[in-house]
């Protein structure tokens, strides 16, 4: 991720609505990618990861894509909650020459998401 | 659920005090990390150990600041002295170098220097 901190993002959806975050992310040799959730007093919680051998991938209620052409990065969030609100970060770190060791995560600015009801 | 346990969850200290924070990771995580945020930077790495080796601590001021791994089950961050401006929350993640789930961060310290 771009850390350049903070005017973070925010992003505001009524509750039932579909959220997308984006992200942008400068390392071309990046292979994992991370969503995390970071609600207020507490420490960034995984949802959902990616390796850069796939475009998409999908949990529950949320879906990661990915576009390593333009390095971009995007979570969305089907029928967003007020649980949802927080702030969500992208990570990203790259592999090692053998392909089963990754390195440290780089973390963008962040997204605080608000979930009206 | 396995956690990542960080402690103390709070420290006040005043300018110039030693700071020590603990993080005990998962069990069998080898990968570990120690993250510093704060409003105007987000969140920074400080420094990562791997099988308990520090592989990257550019991030810290090393002056300052010392991270170790005295087993695989501890890990501290030392400031000595402290200062007004390293007041921030200080998050410990753990995970394996495979990347597998990610890597699971706990509650952080918030240490406030005055």
């Amino acid at each position: 991720g771009e850390s350049v901190g903070l005017h973070l993002p925010t992003l505001s959806v009524q509750e039932g609505d579909n959220s997308i975050i984006n992200c942008a992310y400068s390392n071309s040799a990046s292979d994992y990618f991370i969503w995390y959730k970071q609600e207020s007093g507490k420490g960034p919680q995984f949802i959902i990861d990616i390796r850069s051998n796939m475009d998409k991938r999908q949990g529950q209620r949320v879906t990661v894509l990915l576009n390593k052409t333009v390095k971009h990065l995007s979570l969305q969030i089907a029928a967003t909650q007020p649980g949802d609100s927080a702030v969500y970060f992208c990570a990203d770190t790259d592999v090692n020459a053998g392909g089963t060791s990754y390195g440290k995560l780089t973390f963008g600015q962040g997204t605080i998401l608000t979930v009206h009801p | 659920d396995a956690r990542v346990t960080q402690t103390p969850r709070h420290k006040v200290t005043e300018m110039g005090q030693e700071v020590t924070m603990r993080c005990q990771p998962i069990l069998g995580h080898n990968t570990v990390f120690w993250y510093r945020q704060t409003m105007m930077q987000g969140l920074e790495l400080l420094a990562y150990f791997r099988n308990r080796a520090p592989l990257d601590d550019s991030g810290m001021p090393k002056d300052r600041f010392s991270a170790e791994m005295p087993d695989a089950t501890l890990a501290t961050l030392k400031i000595q002295p402290s200062e007004p401006r390293d007041s921030a929350v200080y998050f410990c993640a753990s995970g394996l170098e495979q990347g597998v789930d990610g890597y699971t961060f706990g509650s952080g310290t918030r240490l406030t220097v005055v």
